[in-house]
């Protein structure tokens, strides 16, 4: 129902590769966050997707939002050691709940 | 530093114990989160409060409770601990309180061991 499923799990990539991750919801977001939780550290907020189809850009980091709104991505170009972490996606349940997707590891080798 | 303050950093107590986790969100937040991390799990979201008011509860067990005092801060209480509950439990803070748009800021967070 109103969970987010994200995909895939664990990402192992050489340093220098690009990383994509993806997040889908059988039911239509009003709008998605994107959380970035470095080993031992908290979660941190990246950004938020609101429109139909948007694309946001920050740095080596693309984040798009789905025309449908039922999904999203997160991709790195030319990953770095300093992308380690977990990427959650986030939405709202249209009240005052939220829901973190399980995550994508991210472990980048040098 | 996200301005959110959470103690204890470690916690280890024995199964059937009771703790308290203490949290002090952002000044000028009036929501309250709290979340549980498990080895190798996602977040599950535990329960919200907003101005002292309970306004949404997760996956939070009976055994757990929480509040919110005049003064923002919010405790967590962990009773009848059991093994399983070992776990990162992290509270958040935002200036809202519903969603959309409201960026949630994380503590940096409990340890508990329960052993």
């Amino acid at each position: 129902g109103q969970q987010v499923m994200q995909i895939p799990q664990y990402q192992h990539v050489q340093e220098g590769e690009d990383f994509t991750t993806y997040c889908n919801s059988s039911t239509t977001l009003s709008n998605i966050q994107w959380y970035k939780q470095r080993p031992g550290g908290h979660p941190v907020f990246l950004i938020q997707l609101v429109k139909s189809g948007e694309v946001k850009k920050q740095k080596r980091l693309t984040f798009q939002f789905g025309e449908a709104k039922k999904n999203s991505s997160l991709h790195i170009t030319a990953t770095q050691t300093t992308d380690v972490g977990t990427y959650f996606c986030v939405r709202g349940t249209g009240g005052f709940k939220t829901i973190f997707g399980a995550g994508t590891r991210l472990f980048v080798k040098a | 530093d996200s301005g959110v303050t959470q103690t204890p950093k470690h916690l280890i107590t024995a199964t059937g114990q009771r703790v308290t986790l203490r949290c002090s969100p952002r000044s000028g937040d009036l929501s309250v989160y709290w979340y549980q991390q498990s080895l190798d799990q996602g977040l599950q979201f535990l329960i919200q409060y907003y101005n002292g008011e309970e306004r949404a509860k997760g996956n939070i067990l009976e055994r757990f409770s929480a509040q919110q005092f005049p003064d923002l801060h919010s405790e967590l209480n962990l009773s009848s601990l059991e093994l399983g509950d070992s776990a990162l439990y992290f509270c958040a803070s935002s200036v809202r309180e519903v969603w959309p748009g409201n960026t949630i800021y994380f503590g940096e967070g409990s340890w508990l061991t329960v052993v």
